[in-house]
């Protein structure tokens, strides 16, 4: 199947500092990406959905400021926690589809843990 | 809005059981069903994916059956092995929208 690559897979911050996540796609090309968190024991949430080239749109009651999203080209995504708190500790998913197929299938990342200290 | 149900939450059997997990889902206009594995602390793996239009789909051990009218999917595993623990999730794509509406998952323990 499809591979999608995120980085980095764990990172631990500081409070205060901003944090980038990278969700590639490797072997085909995504117009569309998606960004899920994920608490502890928990299901995922969609966060937002990330378009190639425009705006990323966001869910109701994800802050637009505080997670940035940036889909420069048709196989990266990126998401940007600023000003990090504890309470943004979190496992974060990205996910594609390929603009190829026309199943729905969708394709997830390993995930990124993010620990604000 | 979409809601995702799984029942039961957690689930502990011995190996070699045969078990079945349930999903059920609030709005039929969907386009397909997914079925993922989840082990602690990592991403997801797609385990059968069904197309509205389909009823069912297979893949080695497993069996997953959809019947859209009624908003439910069962996923079925033979034979459970120790290495079937794990957390596993159904989501479902809603026709027009292309994100995942995910479920809160099963988490299934197979004892050695």
């Amino acid at each position: 199947g499809a591979v999608v690559s995120q980085h980095p897979s764990r990172v631990i911050c500081k409070s205060g500092t901003s944090v980038k996540i990278e969700c590639r796609s490797l072997d085909f090309q995504a117009t569309t990406m998606f960004w899920y968190r994920q608490f502890p024991k928990k299901s995922l949430m969609l966060m937002a959905t990330s378009n190639e080239g425009s705006k990323a749109t966001y869910e109701q009651g994800v802050e637009k400021d505080k997670f940035l999203i940036n889909h420069a080209s048709l196989t990266l995504s990126t998401l940007t926690v600023t000003s990090a708190h504890p309470e943004d500790s979190s496992f974060y998913i990205c996910s594609a589809v390929s603009t190829s197929q026309n199943t729905g299938e969708l394709f997830f990342g390993e995930g990124s843990r993010l620990t604000v200290l | 809005k979409q809601e995702v149900t799984q029942i039961p939450a957690a689930l502990s059997v011995p190996e070699g059981e045969n078990l079945v997990l349930n999903c059920s889902f609030t709005d039929s206009a969907i386009y397909n069903l997914q079925w993922f594995r989840q082990d602690p602390g990592k991403g997801l793996t797609s385990l059968l994916l069904i197309q509205s239009s389909q009823r069912e789909q297979t893949s080695g051990r497993l069996n997953a059956s959809l019947d859209k009218s009624s908003g439910r999917s069962t996923l079925y595993i033979a034979a459970s092995q120790p290495g079937d623990s794990a957390t596993y999730l159904c989501a479902v794509l809603d026709t027009g929208r292309r994100a995942l509406t995910f479920g809160s998952g099963t988490r299934l323990q197979v004892q050695p």
